[in-house]
């Protein structure tokens, strides 16, 4: 039972570069999400899934792409890293609402730190 | 849209005492889920407790209670014989009770709470 799990936990990139961080579930949740999270700012919401071959943007897409092919999988592709991506990263999942069944919260990845120099 | 409000950025409590979080939000949707979340410098965010907006009867898990004011919108989070293992940043979270693209949880700034031991 592995839940969300992350990868990488720490990254480093020069501006410039793409990278995808990468993310699993093995609960058979219909909801996915990405957020960043900055120092004062709480987690803000990049990109969600609710459903393979369904993804919306969040609060702050740009620079950011996402898809969803398999409902275990949501991986995160920066295009072309900036200093403004520098923050720490998490995947999310969730079943989903209004699907009758109880909602227990989110279950989180254990994020991902990613910097940009 | 809806949006949450921490409006404590720090605070302390002395070890075996009470300490109270406050939070904030604001909707117009009459059915919702509200979450604390505990972020310990691990990162890692672990669920603390959840309230479903229809319910009147305040969420309770061992040391930890809310204050659930739905007609005030509040939300506040009691933690009882704080430990020194409760010192973390705390988050709350407004998530609907819709489905689709309502399944977004959103967050509030974060209240970083110390344990004097």
């Amino acid at each position: 039972n592995a839940g969300v799990t992350q990868t990488p936990k720490f990254q480093v990139l020069k501006t410039g570069q793409s990278m995808t961080l990468q993310c699993a579930q093995d609960m058979n949740h219909e909801y996915m999400s990405w957020y960043r999270q900055d120092p004062g700012m709480g987690l803000r919401l990049i990109h969600y899934s609710v459903g393979a071959g369904i993804t919306d943007q969040g609060e702050v897409p740009n620079g950011y792409n996402v898809s969803r092919s398999t409902t275990e999988d949501f991986p995160l592709r920066l295009l072309s890293a900036a200093p403004s991506q520098t923050s720490v990263y998490f995947c999310a999942s969730s079943y989903s609402s209004g699907t009758g069944g109880a909602i227990y919260g989110y279950t989180f990845g254990s994020g991902t730190r990613l910097t940009v120099v | 849209a809806q949006t949450v409000t921490q409006s404590q950025p720090e605070m302390s409590v002395q070890e075996a005492e009470t300490v109270t979080l406050s939070c904030t939000y604001d909707t117009s949707e009459s059915d919702y889920y509200l979450f604390w979340y505990k972020q310990p410098p691990s990162r890692q965010m672990i669920l603390v407790i959840r309230q479903e907006a229809y319910k009147q009867q305040n969420a309770t898990e061992n040391r930890f209670s809310v204050n659930f004011q739905k007609a005030a919108k509040s939300f506040s989070l009691k933690i009882s014989d704080s430990q020194l293992g409760d010192a973390a940043m705390y988050f709350c979270a407004y998530r609907s009770a819709y489905g689709g693209a309502t399944n977004k949880l959103i967050f509030g700034t974060g209240t970083l709470l110390a344990v004097q031991p």
